[in-house]
């Protein structure tokens, strides 16, 4: 079993759509969770972490976490063509710094 | 604010050779580290330095691999003698004292041949 587990898409959605992207862990020992935004070519980019139970919300950015199901998911209110990119998820364990990626979701952005 | 930076940006090596790869944190970052990403798999830990102590290095694939950070701030990262397997894209992260947020640098994609 793959310790962080993402559906690789890609995933499209048309422009201004909620786009609803999602990752399962494995570990129970997990405890901070990040999204990460790659573009072709470049490097991973933050853009949401969350550490307790619930939802975070950062602009048209909303991480939700649910550490019972041991799921993590990220959704993106109207959605832009400058949105499309691979977006990774991360987790790390209490105590570590040390990141375990999923493989990513290609997220598509339809005009 | 500089973010991290990592040079080279590519590098084409024969196997037996050795390359060298560089990276600078975001200025007062304590915390350094390095991934990898081979071809068709996820972004994988390497190692991580705490200023210029080797704080886990669990993820470091084997004794070809030699991470520095002298004066805790500038890392590399020597690859000696690289082999076929070694090629994929390394990247250096950085986070602040006490942060697991950490950011990326462009990554360096070294190609083995």
């Amino acid at each position: 079993q793959k310790e962080v587990e993402q559906n690789s898409g890609p995933l499209s959605v048309p422009e201004g759509a909620i786009a609803s992207l999602n990752c399962t862990y494995s570990d129970r020992g997990s405890q901070s969770f990040f999204w990460y935004r790659q573009y072709s070519g470049k490097s991973p980019e933050l853009i949401m972490f969350i550490y307790s139970n619930g939802d975070k919300e950062d602009g048209r950015f909303t991480a939700q976490l649910n550490k019972a199901s041991q799921y993590v998911s990220l959704l993106i209110r109207d959605s832009q063509p400058s949105d499309s990119a691979t977006y990774l998820c991360a987790v790390t364990r209490a105590g570590s710094y040390q990141l375990t990626f999923g493989k990513g979701t290609k997220l598509s952005v339809i005009p | 604010e500089a973010g991290v930076t990592q040079f080279p940006s590519h590098s084409v090596i024969e196997k037996g050779q050795t390359v060298t790869l560089r990276c600078d944190p975001i200025s007062g970052h304590d915390n350094l580290y390095w991934y990898r990403r081979v071809m068709g798999k996820e972004i994988k830990f390497l190692l991580h330095f705490v200023k210029e102590s080797k704080q886990d290095e669990s993820g470091m694939p084997n004794n070809r691999f030699l991470a520095e950070r002298t004066g805790g701030t500038y890392s590399t990262l020597k690859v000696q003698p690289a082999e076929l397997e070694d090629s994929g894209v390394y990247f250096c992260a950085s986070s602040s004292n006490r942060r697991t947020e950490a950011f990326f640098g462009q990554g360096t994609r070294l190609t083995v041949v």
